[in-house]
């Protein structure tokens, strides 16, 4: 079944305490990416990347580190979690756009929740 | 820049009754335009997408849109609303399909 898998679903931790989101496709897709969803804002993107080794900050970048050494792996790290970043937690994946219209659709894991005491 | 509107943050509709969402976008060039549906505790799933094709797009559970560029609207409908359509729904437009920018959501209930 082609999916996005994050894990874990719900986490818990305390500030400062190094953490690390897993992000996984199963479509070779080459785009992948992560948001944040927040109460009345709607999900905000924080990092992208366009394929292996590739990566650029989405619209709010700051406290978050991404790496993509393998095409299907794309993890998000919190150096040094603080509350500000309790949220939810979304990575999603998408086939290359080569120019032109952007014609398919991005596929969304289910989310982790994400909660810094 | 891009930008989305969703002009409503609630709608609440009767069970069988029309569904209207509205989104109006913001794009320098021609963007790509997508609904997405968001039911509790789960993922985002794609409703229906525009990408310069035919301005009325169809998508799935009897869902369509309206792409108007006269307008900068980009309106979700459906005939008569079902109860398992109670949901988060979110506009979403990109220009460049790297950035993908969202609209705060509508929530949407159905009213037995």
């Amino acid at each position: 079944e082609a999916q996005v898998t994050q894990n874990p679903r719900y986490l818990i931790t305390v500030t400062g305490k190094k953490l690390t989101v897993t992000c996984s496709q199963n479509m070779n897709h080459e785009y992948m990416s992560w948001y944040r969803q927040d109460p009345g804002l709607g999900l905000r993107q924080i990092y992208y990347s366009m394929n292996v080794e590739v990566t650029d900050k989405g619209d709010v970048p700051e406290g978050y580190k991404v790496s993509r050494k393998e095409k299907r792996n794309f993890p998000l790290i919190l150096e040094s979690p603080s509350p500000n970043q309790t949220s939810l937690y979304f990575c999603a994946s998408s086939p290359w756009w080569t120019g032109g219209a952007w014609n398919t659709e991005a596929f969304f894991g289910q989310g982790t929740r994400l909660t810094v005491v | 820049a891009q930008s989305v509107t969703q002009l409503d943050s609630h709608v609440s509709v009767s069970e069988g009754t029309p569904v209207l969402l509205r989104c109006n976008y913001s794009s320098s060039y021609s963007p790509s335009l997508f609904w997405y549906v968001q039911h509790p505790n789960k993922g985002l799933q794609l409703l229906l997408k525009y990408t310069s094709a035919a301005t009325l797009v169809k998508g799935i559970n009897g869902f369509e849109a309206e792409f108007k560029k006269s307008e900068t609207s980009f309106h979700l409908t459906k005939p008569s609303a079902h109860m398992s359509d109670a949901a988060e729904y979110f506009c979403v437009v990109s220009e460049t399909g790297n950035q993908f920018y969202f609209g705060t959501g509508t929530s949407l209930t159905v009213i037995p």
